[in-house]
């Protein structure tokens, strides 16, 4: 178990650019779900995949972000035409199935600058 | 839905001294609590979670936390910090009662440990 990975760790960008993050899941978690973090606060949802089937969105996961998970495996977050407000910490979880599985793993993140 | 409310932004305490940092949920239905920790420029990692039983959990790093229903809180408590133990510390929920698998954050509260 090697735990929840995420590339890259850091990600300086201009405005109007477009950016594509990676999470690799614990290797056993068919769940995966995706949360933003800006300064100061906690982590607000995103976006959740069972396998690779995207069954949740949150309203702010905008038209401009898109995700996907296409073999169940690990699962990418892209953001077009980036603007300042996107700059945030970007966090990936995964947990298993069954009655413990509320019980999220975070990855280390991924820090998006859009300057 | 369900939601947490981390009464505290900032805790500062001296090394050595007990800590309690607070945590009231609103819910109408049975409940799991989360406690995370985030250290500068990481993820979340799991503290402590209730899920049913016992009323006293307890985490990793010494940490531990009671569940009172009848008050609707979830206080993280330790009786001796150390410096380590300076960072950002957030309380959780799932919204179980629409089975949403997403997790809802309180806003932090920072642990400022001094010498």
């Amino acid at each position: 178990d090697t735990g929840v990975s995420q590339n890259p760790r850091h990600k300086i960008t201009k405005r109007g650019q477009n950016v594509t993050f990676r999470c690799d899941p614990i290797s056993e978690h068919n769940r995966l779900y995706w949360y933003r973090q800006t300064l100061g606060q906690g982590p607000e949802f995103l976006t959740y995949f069972q396998n690779e089937a995207q069954l949740e969105k949150s309203r702010l996961l905008s038209d401009r972000f898109s995700a996907e998970r296409p073999k169940g495996s690990f699962s990418t977050l892209e953001i077009q035409r980036t603007e300042q407000g996107d700059s945030a910490m970007y966090l990936c979880a995964s947990s298993s199935t069954g009655a413990i599985s509320y019980e999220q793993y975070f990855g280390p993140g991924t820090r998006l600058t859009v300057t | 839905a369900q939601s947490v409310t981390q009464l505290d932004s900032q805790v500062p305490v001296f090394e050595e001294a007990p800590v309690e940092l607070r945590c009231n949920y609103s819910s109408s239905v049975s409940v799991y609590l989360f406690w995370y920790v985030q250290y500068p420029n990481q993820g979340l990692q799991l503290l402590l979670k209730y899920l049913s039983g016992s009323t006293l959990v307890k985490g990793i790093n010494g940490f531990e936390a009671e569940f009172n229903k009848s008050q609707t809180s979830f206080h993280l408590r330790k009786p001796s910090v150390h410096i380590s133990d300076t960072a950002e510390y957030f309380c959780a929920v799932p919204q179980m009662d629409t089975g949403r698998r997403a997790l809802t954050f309180g806003s932090g509260t920072r642990l400022q440990v001094q010498p």
